[in-house]
């Protein structure tokens, strides 16, 4: 089956810096990649997700980049602000099929 | 509304001990899951709903089992609960069948197994 590895577990950054996350993913079949935002002690929240068919998509602060060929796919936060701190999945799945498969996390910590 | 509710939200049971979660969504969406979180581990599929008495395991079934009569509820059971099964459960829910699309989670029912 399908597995993600996301590579930092922890992420320490300054304001107004920006952060980068970065997933691999195992199935050459997965075309779907989204990745969710964890407050503490709350649930998951969608923020952005990217689809095969392309390998760039941008919103707002977001940017979702995804290399096909290296089976890696990154989420940059640009101009991090202290609200973005927070636990951060990356999951991938095949298209038509929902049963995503989730990394296991980074925690991002962004200082004043 | 989009919201999924869980319930209980914290629950301490023993050994042994029969556990229901339940869980609501007001969206009507067709596609209802149930994950566990644990440290370390990122969040693992136990079942997967398509839709009413449409049930699918997923990584982790063994020692749950689910129950989903209306499409806006459906529900996780531990019958006697073991240890290794504290943990915060999540329910998720989304539109559609088989088409991938975002996911909207409850905020958590953290279950302890003394």
């Amino acid at each position: 089956g399908e597995k993600v590895e996301q590579h930092e577990s922890t992420l320490s950054v300054r304001e107004g810096d920006s952060a980068v996350i970065n997933c691999t993913y195992t199935d050459t079949a997965s075309s779907y990649f989204p990745w969710y935002k964890q407050e503490a002690g709350k649930g998951l929240h969608f923020v952005i997700d990217i689809r095969s068919n392309v390998d760039r998509k941008q919103s707002q602060r977001l940017i979702v980049l995804l290399d096909k060929k290296a089976k890696r796919f990154s989420l940059h936060i640009t101009a991090t602000q202290p609200e973005d701190s927070a636990i951060y999945f990356c999951a991938a799945s095949r298209s038509g099929y929902n049963k995503l498969t989730f990394g296991k996390g980074t925690v991002l910590l962004v200082s004043p | 509304d989009m919201k999924v509710t869980q319930m209980p939200r914290y629950l301490i049971k023993r050994m042994g001990e029969n556990v229901l979660l339940e869980c609501g969504q007001d969206m009507s969406h067709e596609t209802m899951y149930w994950y566990r979180q644990d440290p370390g581990l990122g969040l693992q599929l136990i079942y997967i709903s398509y839709d009413v008495d449409s049930n699918s395991e997923g990584d982790i079934p063994k020692g749950y089992r689910v129950s989903r009569k209306k499409r806006e509820h459906f529900s996780l059971i531990l019958d006697s609960a073991k240890t290794n099964q504290t943990s915060v459960y999540f329910c998720a829910s989304s539109p559609g069948q088989g088409n991938t699309g975002q996911l909207y989670f409850g905020e958590g029912s953290k279950l302890t197994v003394l």
